[in-house]
């Protein structure tokens, strides 16, 4: 069972380089979201999406895009990396995220030097 | 603005000590709150409480909610050192869509 499966698992980055995360899951979820988690202040919404095709701004967008072409998968893009966005970041799936628990990736952490 | 605040942040006890651990919201129209567990990689689900006063249980651990005072509390009785881990805590927003999660409560287990 592999659940929602998250590439690569590390990554380091120079400033300005682009680089962009894979999230995969085979649960047929519709949702999708996309978090970075930061020490001391849990999980924090990057970018979501409720269903193939589309994306919406979480609490913390700016320097991210991401994309939803099929359903399975949800991509995070960084276009121009800095430091602030050296972090964890985590991608999670729901079937419908009122009734049921979303179910995370094991994490990419991101260092951006 | 929707905010979720746990408490104490850190914690560290002795095997075989109970603790408790606090999670308390304001958020526009609650539908559910959500306990998971994270030890070093990816945050596993442990409860979900949607009504008030209902005991969630499983083995040691155990979960209620107060939708009156706006805060649910996690129990860990008889703790081992595998319990060690990050706990959050999450609720899920009708009126956003999203889940608003906390700072989280490290809790270190001391053999």
């Amino acid at each position: 069972n592999a659940g929602v499966t998250q590439t690569p698992k590390f990554r380091v980055l120079k400033t300005g380089q682009s680089m962009t995360l894979l999230c995969a899951q085979d649960m047929n979820h519709e949702y999708m979201y996309w978090y970075r988690q930061d020490p001391g202040m849990g999980l924090r919404l990057i970018h979501y999406s409720v269903g193939e095709g589309t994306t919406a701004k979480g609490e913390v967008p700016d320097g991210y895009n991401v994309s939803r072409l099929k359903k399975q998968n949800f991509l995070l893009g960084l276009e121009s990396a800095a430091p602030s966005q050296t972090s964890v970041y985590f991608c999670a799936s729901a079937l419908d995220p009122a009734k049921n628990i979303q179910y995370f990736g094991a994490g990419t952490r991101l260092s951006v030097l | 603005e929707d905010k979720v605040v746990q408490s104490p942040l850190s914690l560290v006890v002795h095997e075989g000590d109970t603790v408790t651990l606090n999670c308390s919201y304001e958020v526009t129209n609650f539908r559910s709150l959500l306990w998971y567990k994270q030890e070093k990689k990816a945050p596993t689900f442990l409860f979900m409480l949607t009504s008030s006063g209902i005991e969630k249980k499983s083995g040691r651990l155990s979960s209620i909610l107060d939708k009156k005072e706006l805060f649910s509390i996690l129990n860990i009785t008889a703790t081992q050192t595998g319990d060690s881990a990050v706990y959050l805590c999450a609720v899920y927003s009708s009126n956003t869509g999203k889940l608003i999660f906390g700072q989280g409560t490290t809790l270190q287990v001391k053999p």
